[in-house]
């Protein structure tokens, strides 16, 4: 079946690189998705890349994506603060229409 | 703005009890989902619809219902709640977009303990 898996735990220095993992299994997945998710509060979406994609930029984010090992990466630059929280890998499910498969979220601690 | 509410943001009931959970959307979009989060287990699609009429299962939909008379809400209905059911309950509505570019909107979330 399909799935979705992260490590559930990173911490980080402040004004470090965060990197987070995401591997999946729906090899017909057209979109993969981070989403972020504040506490007490509802996911959003953060980014996405298109899966003839490799790499996407935008500002202080960059997605990796390899397709022959099913493996999705998130790369925050000079992580702050307020980047603490809870970080979701998601793919489309090609066998339904707009349906998305999450993993089990990324918590992120940023600390001095 | 367009947004999606849900309410209750918490609520507290016993075993046994019927319960429903609103979700409003003004987004005018087809697409509505609920999903539960548990610790180690992320998001978990309990029921989704389509458009109006249309209600789907989930990986999780024992316990649960789902209606959709209009396009803007999708209550989910605990028919008779268990403390299994004990939760963060999310509801999120997207677009019909071909090819699987789409971007789910989340609500604010409704907490649920089931004593």
């Amino acid at each position: 079946g399909e799935d979705v898996e992260q490590s559930l735990f990173l911490s980080v220095r402040e004004g470090d690189s965060s990197v987070i993992n995401c591997t999946y299994t729906d090899s017909s997945s057209t979109y993969l998705y981070w989403y972020k998710q504040e506490p007490g509060a509802g996911l959003q979406l953060l980014t996405y890349i298109f899966s003839n994609m490799d790499m996407k930029q935008d500002q202080r984010l960059t997605v990796l994506l390899n397709k022959k090992d099913k493996h999705l990466s998130l790369r925050i630059a000079d992580t702050q603060t307020g980047d603490s929280a809870i970080y979701f890998c998601a793919e489309n499910f090609s066998g339904g229409y707009n349906k998305l498969i999450f993993g089990a979220g990324t918590r992120l601690a940023v600390h001095p | 703005d367009a947004e999606i509410t849900q309410s209750p943001r918490h609520k507290i009931t016993e075993t046994g009890r019927q319960v429903t959970l609103a979700c409003h959307q003004t987004w005018n979009h087809n697409n509505m989902f609920w999903y539960r989060q548990d610790l180690g287990h992320g998001l978990r699609l309990i029921h989704y619809s389509y458009g109006v009429q249309d209600t789907n299962k989930g990986e999780v939909s024992d316990g649960y219902s789902v209606s959709r008379s209009n396009t803007e809400d999708l209550p989910l209905t605990l028919e008779s709640a268990a403390s299994s059911q004990t939760s963060v309950y999310f509801c999120a509505s997207s677009e019909s977009l071909a090819g699987g570019k789409e971007t789910q909107y989340f609500g604010p979330g409704t907490r649920l303990l089931v004593l």
